[in-house]
């Protein structure tokens, strides 16, 4: 059971590119999440699938894009990344029911 | 969603209880109060959650007032391992996306 499984762990990108962060679960979670985490503060949401085909914005979504095609996958897409996009990321995922949620290990993005 | 307050820093001796506050006056009757810490750069670790009573599980005690305006984590004989930033959360309910949404935390030093 290998829980969150975030891909990258690390990755440098020049201004203006674009990428995908790929997170996927493997205990059949309806409720998928993307955080992400400036130096020394909380973490903030930035979208979320409470199942398949249904995704949603959280607090900081400009700059993003996510999809939720099956139940296990839910990737980050960043278009045009821009300094301010520096981070690190973090996937979660929780069950129907009111349990904990899973936390990856996250993904260190530098914009450059 | 419910806002908690946390005081941003404590100290603890090693081996003595670590006892880490929190308020949340704005909850609602069907919001749970989660506790998460985070060690490091590391994803969010689970430690416990309670709606309106006592928890226990063999890594903390939760306390939570009658009126379900305030709770404290207990740490009860504190470890040098146990130094993170733990973060009190007011979860959405499941219809309302069922996010963790996380605020500054208390970053917890235990001491020698």
């Amino acid at each position: 059971n290998a829980g969150v499984t975030q891909t990258p762990k690390f990755r440098i990108l020049k201004i203006g590119q674009s990428m995908t962060l790929q997170c996927a679960q493997d205990m059949n979670h309806n409720y998928m999440y993307w955080y992400r985490q400036d130096p020394g503060m909380g973490l903030k949401l930035i979208y979320y699938s409470v199942g398949a085909g249904i995704t949603d914005k959280g607090e900081v979504p400009n700059g993003y894009n996510v999809s939720r095609s099956t139940t296990e996958d839910f990737p980050l897409r960043l278009e045009l990344a821009a300094p301010s996009q520096t981070s690190v990321y973090f996937c979660a995922s929780t069950g129907q029911m009111n349990t904990e949620a899973f936390f990856g290990q996250g993904t260190r993005l530098t914009v450059v | 969603d419910a806002k908690t307050t946390q005081p941003p820093s404590m100290d603890c001796a090693e081996g003595r209880a670590a006892n880490l506050p929190c308020n949340h006056s704005t909850i609602s009757g069907n919001e749970y109060v989660y506790w998460y810490r985070q060690i490091h750069s590391q994803g969010p670790q689970y430690i416990i959650h309670g709606l309106k009573n006592n928890e226990t599980n063999e890594m903390a005690s939760l306390i939570i007032t009658e009126d379900r305006k305030s709770s404290t984590l207990i740490l009860p004989h504190a470890t040098l391992r146990d130094t993170a930033v733990y973060y009190c959360i007011v979860r959405a309910p499941l219809n309302a996306g069922n996010m963790l949404t996380f605020g500054g935390g208390t970053r917890l030093m235990v001491k020698p």
